[in-house]
């Protein structure tokens, strides 16, 4: 496979602050890009994506930004809530054949 | 959101048996189905890409033979884990996507927790 087998970062932030969650990508081929947040014991859901020829696009309290120049994508959740409490992988589709990887990933744990 | 039902949620089996996991795209036709793997707390690893009608196509270090994938419609795809070992313990997750539409986002299964005794 191509995700990295690290273990987890963790990120730890008080009910209301807001939270950054950044995510490193390796193709620069990919010209598309997903958030998933995973609960334990469950698949991904889909948080919001974007496209490589924008560089931000605001859901519902989150917001995607994208720097193509160093491979980085973040994840802005505003005001943070337990619920938000969860793994959040960042992932990335390339156009050589339009496979899904997923990246590191970030543990956020959120504290009332 | 379009809905994929991974079955089961969880298996227990003994070592050398083989054990098969099913993923439905319920309400929309996917003519690509990713299989991953996952250890606990590492991310999703692609094991796999499934064409309807085709080969799968597995990614390096993935053993064909004993991770075989069946993508005979465009609403199923079953994973089989031939003579299962305990290194095979893990979490397997399916995702499907919109058939035809590349570069779109997939939908995830629940995953199945597979234990090999």
């Amino acid at each position: 496979g191509e995700s990295v087998g690290l273990h987890l970062p963790t990120l730890s932030v008080q009910e209301g602050d807001n939270s950054i969650i950044n995510c490193a990508y390796s193709n620069s081929a990919s010209d598309y890009f997903i958030w998933y947040k995973q609960e334990s014991g469950k698949g991904p859901q889909f948080i919001i994506d974007i496209r490589s020829n924008m560089d931000k696009r605001q859901g519902q309290r989150v917001t995607v930004l994208l720097n193509k120049t160093v491979k980085h994508l973040s994840l802005q959740i505003a005001a943070t809530q337990p619920g938000d409490s969860a793994v959040y992988f960042c992932a990335e589709i390339n156009n050589q054949g339009g496979k899904l990887i997923f990246g590191q990933g970030t543990e956020l744990s959120v504290k009332p | 959101g379009a809905v994929v039902s991974q079955h089961p949620s969880w298996v227990i089996c003994k070592s050398g048996t083989s054990v098969k996991i099913e993923c439905r795209s319920l309400d929309f036709q996917a003519t690509t189905m990713f299989w991953y793997r996952q250890f606990p707390k590492q991310s999703l690893m692609l094991m796999a890409t499934s064409n309807e009608g085709s080969k799968a196509t597995y990614e390096q270090g993935v053993e064909k033979d004993k991770f075989l994938i069946n993508h005979a419609s465009l609403t199923l795809s079953t994973l089989t884990v031939t003579s299962a070992h305990p290194e095979d313990s893990s979490f397997y997750i399916c995702s499907a996507r919109w058939s035809g539409r590349r570069g779109t986002e997939a939908f995830f299964g629940q995953g199945t927790r597979l234990t090999v005794v």
